[in-house]
């Protein structure tokens, strides 16, 4: 069965700390992506990978750095978590269609909170 | 910049009503896809269709249906004979044609199934 695996399911941190949220596929994927989920505003963007070491911003990602350092792991760098980072974070993978578009599968995500 | 709009915040119905959830979209692009995810209490968003933009034709699988009027903007999902495995927030989503599947999101719709 496909997976995408996201390292922590429950995370507590302090304003100020450098935080990694990990994201494993093990579906060979070329695409990958970080989203973050807020009540009443939905799925919002905050960085995709189309490539290994190949990233682009999405529409929210002021805050956030990513690294995609190997074809199977991307990996979302809050560099110094605030409040308003507190959310729950969600990791999707979908492979490369030439012409069309194909469904992200996702992690259970991780709940993240900033005290 | 594309949107979409899912009015319905939450919906409320006892089991084995039919209901109905809107999702309304806007792209100036004439090639996208469209795509419903549900994400049940577990966190985990699952993919239940998807529909490009060239293809009209509505669709049925099992208690689901589809209904996809270009004319309209509208992707909008039939639940028939709702049950309380249903109970869930339901994500439409929209994709242009770009090797990416960067997706945008609705903001949800939470449907309650009470018995």
């Amino acid at each position: 069965d496909v997976k995408v695996t996201q390292s922590s399911r429950y995370l507590v941190k302090r304003t100020g700390e450098k935080v990694f949220l990990e994201c494993v596929q093990d579906m060979d994927h070329e695409n990958m992506f970080w989203y973050r989920q807020d009540p009443g505003l939905g799925l919002r963007l905050i960085y995709f990978s189309y490539d290994v070491k190949m990233k682009e911003k999405g529409d929210i990602p002021e805050g956030y750095s990513v690294s995609r350092e190997k074809k199977e792991r991307f990996s979302l760098i809050l560099e110094s978590a605030s409040t308003n980072q507190t959310s729950m974070y969600l990791c999707a993978s979908s492979p490369f269609a030439a012409g069309s578009n194909e469904k992200l599968f996702f992690g259970s995500g991780t709940q993240l909170s900033v005290l | 910049a594309q949107k979409v709009t899912q009015a319905q915040t939450e919906i409320s119905v006892v089991e084995k009503e039919d209901v109905t959830l809107d999702c309304v979209y806007e792209t100036r692009d004439t090639t996208y896809y469209l795509f419903w995810y549900k994400q049940p209490p577990s966190g985990e968003l699952v993919f239940l269709i998807r529909r490009n933009s060239f293809d009209e034709q509505n669709e049925i699988s099992g208690r689901y249906s589809w209904n996809f009027q270009k004319s309209t903007s509208s992707f909008n999902f039939t639940i028939t004979a709702s049950q309380v495995v249903d109970s869930a927030v339901y994500f439409c989503a929209l994709t242009i044609n770009t090797n990416a599947g960067k997706s945008t999101f609705g903001d949800g719709t939470t449907l309650t199934v009470k018995p």
